[in-house]
């Protein structure tokens, strides 16, 4: 049972354009999401997060949007670079865990 | 400074040996978590770690598997009989504590492969 999803394995986009990671949860406890980045051969780093308290969190290039009535949050990366291609996983965590449960992960690849 | 080191970075093992996986946490980071990454799935929980509390064993497969973590700092993670579905990327990744309990710093991973 996932409570975590990412339903798109891949994406591909041209370098300049946006790129959209979209995620799913299923437990209305999840209170916190993060994102991840992850390129081959290393470990995951953290990317951005939100609390459940906004609906957007924006750092740089990337934001983050949560909409809690459709339980999904989305990742945009604005202007992608061939740098940002990488495996991207949504995380989710909720109030007195500290465990977040990992989606699997969308392979984003831009293109020059 | 340093991040979060695990050794070895590859482990070939043959089925039912044992084989020992070590973590470097960030320095007075008190939070230790351990997951896996079997091919095209996401990072599975397997145990944390939180100062001297006793650890959140619950996403153990199995009692084959088995960490520790001394003195706060160093952890472990024993894989006993190992068998081939145990072949994944083994993260440890470490956490601050009171704040930023969320966001995790990991490491490079420990590739284990059974034959």
């Amino acid at each position: 049972d996932q409570q975590v999803k990412q339903n798109s394995p891949s994406l591909s986009v041209q370098e300049g354009r946006i790129s959209i990671l979209n995620c799913d949860y299923t437990n209305s406890m999840f209170d916190y999401f993060l994102w991840y980045k992850k390129y081959p051969a290393e470990g995951p780093t953290f990317l951005i997060s939100i609390s459940s308290i906004k609906d957007k969190n924006e750092d740089g290039r990337f934001t983050v949007f949560l909409n809690k009535s459709a339980k999904h949050l989305s990742l945009h990366i604005v202007p992608s670079q061939p740098g940002d291609s990488a495996v991207y996983f949504c995380a989710a965590a909720s109030g007195g865990s500290y465990i977040p449960t990992f989606g699997r992960g969308t392979s984003l690849i831009v293109h020059p | 400074g340093a991040g979060v080191s695990q050794s070895p970075s590859n482990k070939v093992t043959e089925k039912g040996k044992d084989v020992e996986l070590r973590c470097d946490p960030i320095s007075g980071h008190t939070a230790l978590y351990w997951y896996r990454q079997s091919l095209g799935q996401g990072l599975e929980f397997l145990i944390y770690f939180q100062g001297n509390s006793a650890p959140d064993k619950s996403g153990l497969p199995s009692d084959r598997f088995s960490a520790e973590r001394t003195g706060g700092s160093v952890s472990t993670l024993t894989i006993q009989r190992t068998q081939q579905e145990d072949s994944a990327v083994y993260l440890c990744a470490s956490s601050p504590g009171l704040s930023g309990y969320y966001e995790q710093y990991f490491g490079p991973g420990t590739r284990l492969t059974v034959t």
